[in-house]
């Protein structure tokens, strides 16, 4: 039974880039959150989403950053136009219902 | 606005003594709590949680104590082994809140157990 996939584990972008971080839940999860830890920091909730909804959104920056959960294929976590303050590891948990979190590896953004 | 806080930063421990890592939280509509051991380079690990009508939760090594009026929860590891080396996470929900579903992290706690 896999657990919570990420990928790609590291990605390094130009300011001005995009940076596009995937998710695969583990099997039987609907629900798909998306958390950033910047250095020294505990992790900060972003998006909470099941299939082909966003259910909150509270934690995501209002501008550039965008995530979606589609009927098929990983949950997508997308940023647009990165800068230095977006490098951070992204992390990416799945659960049942109300059930316990479940988190994936992470993926490392580092933006030069 | 840490809702979330743990103050301690690192905790160095004897191999099979106790373990107390402590967390406390301001906001009182948190009503369930969670604590995650992450390694370096890895995503957290769920260890153990407590919902609110309880003031224990036993498992293996492991035992999280919960303080509603302190508003104080702290995870007991005993005996202390090197693998706990980690950073401890402590973990709030508010499950009836509008953000149900949303987990606020404290800064975690590094635990290095001395062999």
């Amino acid at each position: 039974n896999a657990g919570v996939m990420q990928n790609p584990r590291h990605l390094v972008r130009r300011r001005g880039q995009e940076a596009r971080l995937r998710c695969s839940p583990m099997k039987g999860h609907s629900h798909v959150y998306w958390y950033r830890q910047l250095p020294e920091e505990g992790l900060k909730f972003m998006v909470y989403l099941q299939k082909e909804n966003i259910i909150d959104e509270s934690g995501m920056p209002k501008e550039r950053f965008s995530a979606e959960f589609p009927k098929e294929g990983p949950s997508i976590l997308r940023i647009q136009q990165v800068v230095r303050g977006d490098s951070a590891a992204y992390f990416c948990a799945s659960s049942q219902a109300t059930d316990t979190q479940y988190f994936g590896p992470g993926t490392r953004l580092t933006v030069l | 606005d840490q809702q979330v806080k743990q103050n301690s930063p690192s905790l160095s421990v004897q191999e099979g003594r106790i373990s107390i890592l402590n967390c406390d939280y301001t906001n009182s509509m948190f009503d369930y709590f969670l604590w995650y051991k992450k390694y370096p380079a890895e995503g957290p690990t769920f260890l153990i949680s407590i919902s609110s009508i309880k003031d224990k939760n036993e498992d293996g090594r492991f035992t999280v104590f919960l303080n509603k009026s302190a508003k104080h929860l702290s995870l007991h590891i005993v005996p202390s082994q090197p693998g706990d080396s980690a950073v401890y996470f402590c973990a709030a929900r508010a499950s009836s809140s509008g953000s149900a579903r949303q987990l606020t992290f404290g800064s975690g706690t590094q635990l290095t157990v001395l062999p």
